[in-house]
């Protein structure tokens, strides 16, 4: 079946810190994945996007890297900072389906400490 | 510029009972989604309009209903509440459809409740 995959445990780390978040998954073959920041109560917002025939892709402390050999991608965050603190969700969209479908992960809750 | 907006933040209904949620953006994108989030899922794909006059089935669409009234406005209908669609539900827009690798963006959400 096609699944993505990430983490459901939250990661706590302290301030300072690199904090990085996995995405994997299985029986998709990606044109691009997406990562998205949600806080509670609010929708999602746009952070990242890497296509998959690039292999990292990086903005300010935002690091993303894409291996379609291990199918996942790991999103890292440089310096960590409280602010920081929120769910990240990776999303794909399949090279099937016309492009029109973004397929969402449930998401891992970060915990930034001072 | 409002981005993503959704009316009502917060509905309560009873079993049976129908109703619309609406979601206009004024950025001018030409794709529209519904997606429902619940606890422990990712958001998964109700309906989606990649552009004014066509609407297309997600992964989700049972129970529901679409418009895509115009470019900037598409609503979802309930026509018969059921508590298993209780659940938080995001519109979002696109400039065009998702092969350009465009982002999508989301309104803040209405959190309904069936009883």
């Amino acid at each position: 079946s096609q699944k993505i995959e990430q983490n459901s445990e939250a990661l706590n780390i302290q301030e300072g810190k690199t904090a990085t978040l996995t995405c994997n998954y299985t029986n998709y073959s990606p044109a691009y994945l997406q990562w998205y920041r949600q806080d509670p109560g609010r929708g999602p917002v746009f952070l990242l996007l890497i296509r998959e025939n690039e292999k990292e892709k990086r903005k300010e402390r935002l690091k993303v890297t894409f291996d379609t050999t291990l199918k996942q991608s790991l999103f890292h965050i440089t310096a960590s900072q409280p602010a920081d603190s929120a769910t990240y969700l990776c999303a794909l969209v399949p090279f099937w389906g016309g492009y029109n479908k973004l397929i969402f992960g449930a998401g891992t809750r970060l915990a930034v400490h001072p | 510029n409002a981005g993503v907006t959704q009316t009502p933040k917060f509905q309560v209904l009873k079993t049976g009972q129908s109703m619309t949620l609406q979601c206009a953006q004024d950025m001018n994108h030409n794709s529209m989604y519904w997606y429902r989030q619940d606890p422990g899922m990712g958001l998964r794909l109700i309906y989606y309009s990649a552009s004014e006059g066509t609407t297309d089935k997600g992964e989700v669409p049972n129970g529901y209903n679409v418009s895509r009234l115009n470019k900037r406005e598409f609503s979802l209908r309930l026509e018969s509440a059921a508590p298993s669609q209780t659940s938080v539900y995001f519109c979002a827009s696109s400039e065009t459809a998702l092969a350009e690798g465009n982002e999508q963006f989301f309104g803040p959400g209405t959190r309904l409740t069936v009883l």
